[in-house]
């Protein structure tokens, strides 16, 4: 059965720390990886990842994938309160499917 | 664009009581996914269509959940009888699909039965 797993579940970090958050998947016929940030309501994309291994960027965030540990990383450098959420990893697999399979989440709080 | 609208946003219902969600995707998304997220099982997919046809429906926990898009523009899940175990927040998405999209999410609508 395909898995998606986060770790660690939950973080406190104080502003200005560096987090990295981890996401190991086990998806059939694996393409894609994609994260989301979950504030108070939906879950709003920030990147999709692929076996390429190209990191993507977005200001503080970054995230690779690492094809041969089936795992990805996202770090967000310098944060701030604003980063206070719950962050979602989720694998998608075959081309002919647009199933995605989410983590359970790993929950940032961020204290000034 | 206005992004994935579901009604309504918020549902208190008593135990046996039938429940109706509704979801409009984002106009050209043929893509739409049925989600539900609760503390102990995160975010799961429940069902999805492609050109309103359902396509997966393996996450439908069992024959009291029904959905239906009659068109590109609607869906609705229904729950009958609805029981306390289906609190959650149910989470409509769409996307353009084929594999390389990313799926853009409604702001749910938090479900409470009683």
């Amino acid at each position: 059965e395909d898995k998606v797993v986060q770790s660690p579940l939950s973080l406190v970090v104080h502003e200005g720390d560096t987090v990295t958050l981890n996401c190991s998947y086990e998806v059939t016929n694996f393409r894609s990886l994609l994260w989301y940030k979950q504030e108070k309501k939906a879950p709003t994309f920030l990147f999709m990842l692929t076996s390429s291994g190209i990191e993507k960027k977005s200001g503080r965030l970054s995230s690779i994938l690492d094809k041969k540990e089936l795992s990805s990383i996202l770090n967000i450098t310098a944060t701030q309160t604003g980063d206070s959420a719950i962050y979602l990893c989720a694998g998608r697999g075959s081309y002919n499917t647009d199933k995605l399979i989410f983590g359970t989440g790993t929950r940032l709080q961020v204290f000034p | 664009d206005a992004g994935v609208i579901q009604s309504p946003r918020h549902e208190v219902t008593e135990m046996g009581q039938e429940v109706t969600l509704r979801c409009k995707p984002i106009s050209g998304h043929d893509y739409l996914f049925w989600y539900r997220q609760t503390m102990m099982r995160g975010l799961e997919l429940l069902i999805y269509f492609n050109n309103n046809v359902p396509i997966d429906d393996s996450g439908m926990p069992e024959d009291r959940f029904s959905a239906k898009m009659p068109n590109a523009s609607f869906s609705t899940l229904k729950i009958q009888p609805s029981e306390p175990r289906d609190s959650a927040v149910y989470f409509c998405a769409s996307s353009l699909g084929r594999g390389r999209e990313t799926q853009y999410f409604g702001p749910g609508t938090r479900l409470l039965v009683l």
